[in-house]
């Protein structure tokens, strides 16, 4: 089945390490992204890949790094720099043409928290 | 600035009743629309889009949605509400479909 895989489901963090979130895609999407979701405050931009070796600041980029080096894999990494790491992360996918009248796809995310 | 504003924070009704949900945005451009859910823990499940043409655009599970432009709103409806509709619902616009500026969510919570 296609989709899109997040692993893993439940990550715990102890303050100042670095920590890599997993998102794998087999939809053939040429774009991806990466969301943060807090209470109360929806979904917010993290970073996006239009194309392999090619990424994209969102809104809330500050503390975040991330790699394209395959078209199927858009990994996130949280750094000891990210203030308040404790969230919600989901991974997107798409097309990037937009006539294509099209959606992106979500995977079940990775919830991760700081201890 | 482009933004979306889902006025209502959390909404209870009966099973069986009629929902909406409302959604308003401010874009610069014509927008593509889409509502979300989420189930707790779970990832987004698309319900509907809006790209062009007919502005009452029919989902999945029941819901509708209608775009009126001169209101800048997208509100989601449902005639009858069942309790395995209670979830999160966003409200996105997007260019291109995976860009997408979300709402702040709307909680539905379905009563017996």
């Amino acid at each position: 089945d296609g989709g899109i895989t997040q692993s893993p489901k439940y990550l715990f963090r102890k303050e100042g390490q670095n920590v890599t979130l997993s998102c794998e895609q087999n939809l053939n999407h040429d774009a991806m992204y990466w969301y943060r979701q807090d209470p109360g405050q929806g979904l917010r931009l993290i970073y996006y890949s239009q194309i392999v070796n090619d990424f994209q600041k969102g809104d809330i980029a500050e503390g975040y790094s991330v790699s394209r080096e395959k078209k199927e894999s858009f990994p996130l990494t949280v750094t000891s720099a990210q203030k308040n790491p404790t969230a919600f992360y989901l991974c997107a996918s798409s097309p990037w043409d937009d006539r294509l009248n099209t959606e992106a796809f979500f995977g079940q995310g990775t919830r991760l928290t700081v201890v | 600035a482009q933004s979306v504003t889902q006025p209502d924070i959390h909404i209870t009704v009966s099973e069986g009743a009629s929902l909406e949900l409302r959604c308003n945005y401010s874009y610069g451009a014509t927008p593509y629309l889409f509502w979300y859910v989420q189930s707790p823990g779970q990832g987004l499940q698309l319900l509907l889009k809006y790209f062009s043409g007919d502005t009452l655009v029919q989902g999945i599970k029941g819901f509708e949605a209608e775009f009126k432009r001169s209101q800048s709103s997208f509100n989601l409806r449902k005639p009858s509400v069942h309790w395995s509709d209670a979830a999160e619902y966003f409200c996105a616009v997007g260019d291109p479909p995976g860009k997408l500026i979300f709402g702040q969510g709307t909680t539905l919570q379905v009563k017996p």
